[in-house]
């Protein structure tokens, strides 16, 4: 069993729906969440990160963290046809100073017209 | 700022062929890192480096080796390319200090292994 479990998808919305993204963990120890967006034949960017538990939000998206079910969402709101890439979770702990973050396998969405 | 670039965007190589992926950032990150993702698997580490001249193995580093001569630079080889190889390898950098560690992507290398 893979530290970081995230469904692949598709997953295929139509314009304005909610979107609810997700990933499960087995380390306890990870207390840094991320989330990245990757176009199609893009580098994976940087969209949003937690630390420990709790909510962030910014603009259309939120990030949730729940450390008891070791269980992490990525929310999307009103979502656009520019919303539909891939998105990977990533965690990281603070053992050792080590920060290098352990992906998911990503899920790939698609927001149709 | 060209942030992590990568060089070449594409290369097929037969078996057996030898080849070095060349990644820069001009960010002054510490860390710098070489992935390969495959469809369904997602990123996999292959090797990183926490600083200049020191290079550490991730999860899936057999067939590959690494160095970091220049704090910019870090160099990924393919001793003798093979099939299982054929993957989309992105380098990425980061500044390694506390926190959550962003990783910056380059464009990534399309290889094709015939």
């Amino acid at each position: 069993q893979k530290e970081v479990e995230q469904d692949p998808g598709p997953l295929s919305v139509p314009e304005g729906a909610i979107v609810s993204l997700n990933c499960t963990y087995s380390n306890s120890a990870f207390q840094y969440f991320m989330w990245y967006r990757q176009y199609s034949r893009k580098g994976p960017e940087l969209l949003m990160y937690t630390y420990s538990s709790g909510n962030k939000e910014d603009g259309r998206f939120t990030a949730q963290v729940d450390k008891s079910s070791k269980y992490i969402s990525l929310f999307i709101r009103d979502s656009q046809p520019s919303d539909s890439a891939t998105y990977l979770c990533a965690m990281s702990d603070h053992g050792g100073g080590s920060y290098i973050p352990t992906f998911g396998r990503g899920t790939s969405l698609i927001v149709h017209p | 700022n060209a942030g992590v670039t990568q060089t070449p965007k594409f290369r097929v190589l037969k078996t057996g062929q030898s080849m070095t992926l060349l990644c820069a950032q001009d960010m002054n990150h510490e860390y710098m890192y070489w992935y390969r993702q495959d469809p369904g698997m997602g990123l996999r580490l292959i090797h990183y480096s926490v600083g200049e001249g020191t290079t550490a193995k991730g999860e899936v580093p057999d067939g590959y080796n690494v160095s970091r001569l220049k704090k910019q630079n870090f160099l990924l080889g393919l001793e003798s390319a093979a099939p299982s190889q054929t993957s989309v390898y992105f380098c990425a950098s980061s500044y390694g200090g506390q926190g959550y560690n962003e990783q910056f992507f380059g464009p990534g290398t399309r290889l094709t292994v015939l």
